[in-house]
């Protein structure tokens, strides 16, 4: 069974621009979490989206949002795009409900901002 | 606020011996803990995991510890092998609430 897919791969992006990822979970998935990985902080949790509805938030700005559509697949967006915003981006999907539900990571975007 | 630690960045053992990577966490309302393994340019990778009703998961050469007094897990992998050499992340949530926290990661190096 196919895993989790993110498109794109790679992006480079200039100040102030936006930019949209995609992430298209493993087949039954209903759970697609999104995540921050930067050197300085780590794996960062940015929001998880469950059945189309934001279920839970990180500590990220209001420039940072996301959708999930009625076939799981989910896009995240930033505005307005800082240098900081430079990293990797992770897409997670899991099933979403009961105990014990392990997250399935994507390969990333990796998001250049000069 | 880092709620999941691991304070080695880094760990070198000897092909064939015994790795132990440690994690520390301060939130006592995390109850489900689980391991990855993440390579330079790819997504992390599920290795094994353990609910906090448990103090031990066994998964091959894998086995994770659970300290729930400590706020402690570690991890070890028997025997090591140069295959394993990746970036180690112990990650913690609360069952429910399906965000993982992380800690900052240990770079495992098994010399052959």
């Amino acid at each position: 069974k196919a895993g989790v897919t993110q498109t794109p791969r790679y992006l480079i992006k200039t100040r102030g621009q936006q930019v949209t990822l995609s992430c298209s979970p493993i087949s039954g998935h209903r759970s697609v979490s999104w995540y921050q990985q930067t050197p300085g902080q780590g794996l960062q949790f940015l929001f998880e989206y469950f059945s189309e509805t934001q279920r839970n938030k990180g500590n990220f700005p209001g420039r940072f949002s996301g959708r999930q559509f009625s076939n799981s697949r989910s896009e995240m967006n930033v505005s307005t795009l800082e240098l900081g915003d430079s990293a990797l981006y992770l897409c997670a999907s899991s099933h979403g409900v009961g105990k014990d539900t392990e997250a399935f990571f994507g390969q990333g975007t990796r998001l250049t901002v000069v | 606020d880092q709620q999941v630690k691991q304070n080695s960045p880094s760990l070198s053992v000897q092909e064939g011996r015994i790795s132990i990577l440690n994690c520390d966490y301060t939130n006592s309302m995390f109850d489900y803990f689980l391991w990855y393994k993440k390579y330079p340019a790819e997504g992390p990778t599920f290795l094994i995991s353990i609910s906090s009703i448990k103090d031990k998961n066994e998964d091959g050469r894998f086995t994770v510890f659970l300290n729930k007094s400590a706020k402690h897990l570690s991890l070890h992998i028997v025997p090591s092998q140069p295959g394993d050499s990746a970036v180690y992340f112990c990650a913690a949530m609360k069952t429910g609430a399906n965000n993982l926290f992380f800690g900052t990661g240990t770079r495992l190096t098994v010399i052959p």
